[in-house]
């Protein structure tokens, strides 16, 4: 059965450092994932997808992924945190069925912002 | 504008009875999810449905049902035999696709059970 591991329950990060949130995975296939965002009390926006091709994806935010398949991982990653970027990060795993992907979510990393 | 509406946002549930969340889509998507989220436990699936008519059950279903009459629409439906069922529920949808695609999310309904 597919899996995702973030390992960092919380991260608390200075403005304007950079940031690396980690993911490991655990599917039998190919797999694909993704990077989702959480605002309190709010749905999940997508930050970025990966399904083939360059290991290094861009999104939206200015954050960035990169697919790594010996380690089973996909990190996300970011320059310079802004203050808004405190959130909730879940790293998902598609899994096939049927026509579609089944996203199976990590349990997540609550991202803190120091000014 | 194209998305996932969730209604209502705040729903109070005393003990002992069902309670039907509701999910609208426009995005002509295929596929519809329920999630169900507790802190610190991420998202967890409670039903899922690819077509209309047809459903099948996630990881968390006892004590949830739901139905898909229409292409637009998947109701979950909490019933008193959820033991545990303040939480924050989930509603996304997705279209069909080689390349896979993404769920898109609602905004949410809170449940608390007074």
């Amino acid at each position: 059965a597919q899996s995702v591991t973030q390992p960092d329950i919380h991260i608390t990060v200075s403005e304007g450092a950079s940031l690396e949130l980690r993911c490991n995975y655990s599917y039998g296939a190919t797999p694909y994932l993704f990077w989702y965002v959480q605002s309190p009390g709010q749905g999940l926006q997508l930050l970025l997808k990966y399904f083939s091709g360059d290991t290094l994806v861009q999104g939206i935010k200015g954050f960035e992924a990169e697919f790594k398949r010996s380690q089973s991982s996909f990190n996300l990653r970011k320059p310079s945190v802004h203050w808004s970027d405190a959130a909730e990060y879940f790293c998902a795993v598609g899994s096939r069925s049927g026509g579609s992907y089944i996203p199976t979510f990590g349990r997540g990393t609550s991202l803190i912002v120091h000014p | 504008d194209g998305g996932i509406t969730q209604s209502p946002k705040y729903l109070f549930r005393k003990e002992g009875q069902n309670v039907t969340l509701s999910c609208e889509q426009n995005l002509n998507h295929d596929a519809m999810y329920w999630y169900r989220q507790d802190p610190g436990q991420g998202l967890r699936l409670i039903y899922y449905s690819q077509i209309v008519n047809d459903f099948q059950k996630g990881d968390i279903a006892e004590g949830y049902s739901v139905s898909r009459e229409k292409k637009e629409s998947f109701p979950l439906t909490v019933t008193s035999a959820q033991k545990n069922p303040t939480a924050f529920y989930l509603c996304a949808s997705s279209t069909h696709g080689q390349s896979g695609s993404e769920a898109f999310f609602g905004q949410g309904t809170r449940l608390t059970v007074v």
